[in-house]
C-alpha cells in the first residue's frame, strides 16, 4: 500500500520568500511521485513528476522538487514566491509495480502575503 | 482541444434525488477516473475505467455507479443522494493505466445535497 503525508495544511510566506512544501511518502516499491497545483475553482494540473533518473526535478512556474529515497521525501520548493503562486498543492504517489493510479495527500494551501 | 469537460458546474439536490454527472475528454485517452474532493481529505478515487468497456471500484465507491459510454465519455450517477455526498467531483483522464502518463483533470462539479 502507498500513502502520502503533507506536513502543514496551510503554509504562509511573504512575496519574494522561499517556498517549501513538505511531502513524505510510503511505498513498498520504487515510487512515482507527483506535485499538482489547484487554483481556486479549477481542476488540478501537473507541476512536476519524478519517475526514474535525476532526483532533482524541475517543473512549471519555477518550482522544483527533490526525491530523497533515504528520507522518503519529495519536498516542493521555489526560490521566490509570487502572489500568483497562491493555490492548493497536492503531493501524490503511485506504485511503479502496479497501476498508475496515484494516491493523493490531503493538500497544502499556500498563502502569499504582499 | 477542450481537454476534460464536466457538466454541470453546480448542482443542488434534495436527499433521495438522483442525478448523473457527465464527463468527456477529447484527448483520445484510454483511462478515465472520478474523484471526490472534501476539505482536509485531498482527492479520493470513486471509480475508474482503464479502457472502454471496463470499470473498477476505487477507494470510496459506495452510493455511486458509473458508465463508460464510449472512449470519450465517463458518467457518474448518484441513485439516491445523501448529504454525505456533498462534495466537489473531479473527472480525470490519462493516456493509459499502468504507465506514468499524466492525469488531466476537468474543472469540477460542485454538488450540495440538502
Amino acid at each position: 500500500a502507498q500513502s502520502v503525508t503533507q506536513l502543514g495544511s496551510h503554509v504562509s510566506v511573504s512575496e519574494g520568500a522561499l517556498v517549501l512544501l513538505r511531502c513524505n511518502y510510503s511505498s513498498s516499491v520504487p515510487p512515482y511521485l507527483f506535485w499538482y497545483v489547484q487554483y481556486p475553482n479549477q481542476g488540478l494540473q501537473l507541476l512536476l513528476k519524478y519517475t526514474t533518473g535525476a532526483t532533482l526535478v524541475k517543473g512549471i512556474n519555477g518550482f522544483e522538487a527533490e526525491f530523497k529515497k533515504s528520507e522518503t521525501s519529495f519536498h516542493l520548493t521555489k526560490p521566490s514566491a509570487h502572489m500568483s503562486d497562491a493555490a492548493e498543492y497536492f503531493c501524490a504517489v503511485s506504485d511503479s509495480g502496479g497501476s498508475y493510479i496515484p494516491t493523493f495527500g490531503r493538500g497544502t494551501s499556500l498563502i502569499v502575503h504582499p | 482541444n477542450a481537454g476534460v469537460t464536466q457538466t454541470p458546474k453546480f448542482q443542488v439536490l434534495k436527499t433521495g434525488q438522483s442525478m448523473t454527472l457527465q464527463c468527456a475528454q477529447d484527448m483520445n485517452h484510454n483511462s478515465m477516473y472520478w474523484y471526490r474532493q472534501d476539505p482536509g481529505m485531498g482527492l479520493r478515487l470513486i471509480y475508474y475505467s482503464a479502457s472502454e468497456g471496463t470499470t473498477d471500484k476505487g477507494e470510496v465507491p459506495n452510493g455511486y455507479n458509473v458508465s463508460r459510454l464510449n472512449k470519450r465519455e465517463f458518467s457518474l450517477r448518484l441513485e439516491s443522494a445523501a448529504p454525505s455526498q456533498t462534495s466537489v467531483y473531479f473527472c480525470a483522464s490519462s493516456a493509459a493505466l499502468n504507465t506514468v502518463e499524466t492525469q488531466y483533470f476537468g474543472p469540477g462539479t460542485r454538488l450540495l445535497v440538502l
